[in-house]
């Protein structure tokens, strides 16, 4: 399986803020990444897709780059609507494999 | 408008068998993957395994392979996930998602609410 580590695993931050989670993925998995957000209670909801396409209806404040094995989701200005738990994941190989989870919390 | 509902929360004794649904709507059923991700108390994400309803084509995680069964009714829009012997460790949130292909590549893009399974004695 494809391991994926995120960093940090949680962080506080203060409204306004421009915020970086990473991934590392264990093998090359070219851009078959995906970032998504889960709000507590809520399903995840996919926000980008491919390493840096925004998936439809998704606010462009969201942005995400990155190939091979290193990848960063970034919001450029958090909102209180931001504040979840996001997590990226990989698909270039079954299984499907998720990182650790990165909860963004108000400061 | 892709919809994913699910049955409602289940309370199980360790042993029992289950079998929960997610019925979709707005797409295509048959011809989208569909699948089921774990999420225990206060954990991260666990992919479980997919099913192509058009043909009953179905990719395991090896982590769970054996221990669940998925599967779909295309006639009623439906997909399943069962246990034949429930363990207190197969207490979690279950959510049904669609998976998009490409080529061989599949990833969630829409999920249903969760059902939460609770296996106590």
């Amino acid at each position: 399986d494809i391991q994926m580590t995120q960093s940090p695993s949680s962080l506080s931050a203060s409204v306004g803020d421009r915020v970086t989670i990473t991934c590392q993925a264990s093998h090359d998995i070219g851009n078959f990444l995906n970032w998504y957000q889960q709000k507590p209670g809520k399903a995840p909801k996919l926000l980008i897709y491919d390493a840096s396409n925004l998936q439809t209806g998704v606010p462009s404040k969201f942005s995400g780059s990155g190939s091979g094995t290193d990848f960063t989701f970034t919001i450029s200005s958090l909102q209180p609507e931001d504040f979840a738990t996001y997590y990226c994941q990989q698909y270039d190989n079954l299984p499907l494999t998720f990182g650790g989870g990165t909860k963004v919390e108000i400061k | 408008e892709v919809q994913l509902v699910q049955s409602g929360g289940e309370v199980k004794k360790p042993g029992e068998s289950l079998k929960i649904s997610c019925k979709a709507s707005g797409y295509s059923f048959s011809n989208y993957w569909i699948g089921w991700v774990r999420q225990m108390p206060g954990k991260g994400l666990e992919w479980m395994g997919i099913i192509y309803p058009g043909d009953s084509d179905t990719r395991y995680s090896p982590s769970f392979q054996g221990r669940v069964t998925i599967s779909a009714d295309k006639s009623i829009n439906t997909a399943y996930l069962q246990w034949s012997s429930l363990r207190a460790s197969d207490t979690a949130m279950y959510y049904c998602a669609r998976h998009l292909a490409l080529g061989v590549f599949y990833y969630p893009d829409y999920w249903g609410q969760g059902i939460l399974v609770t296996v106590s004695s």
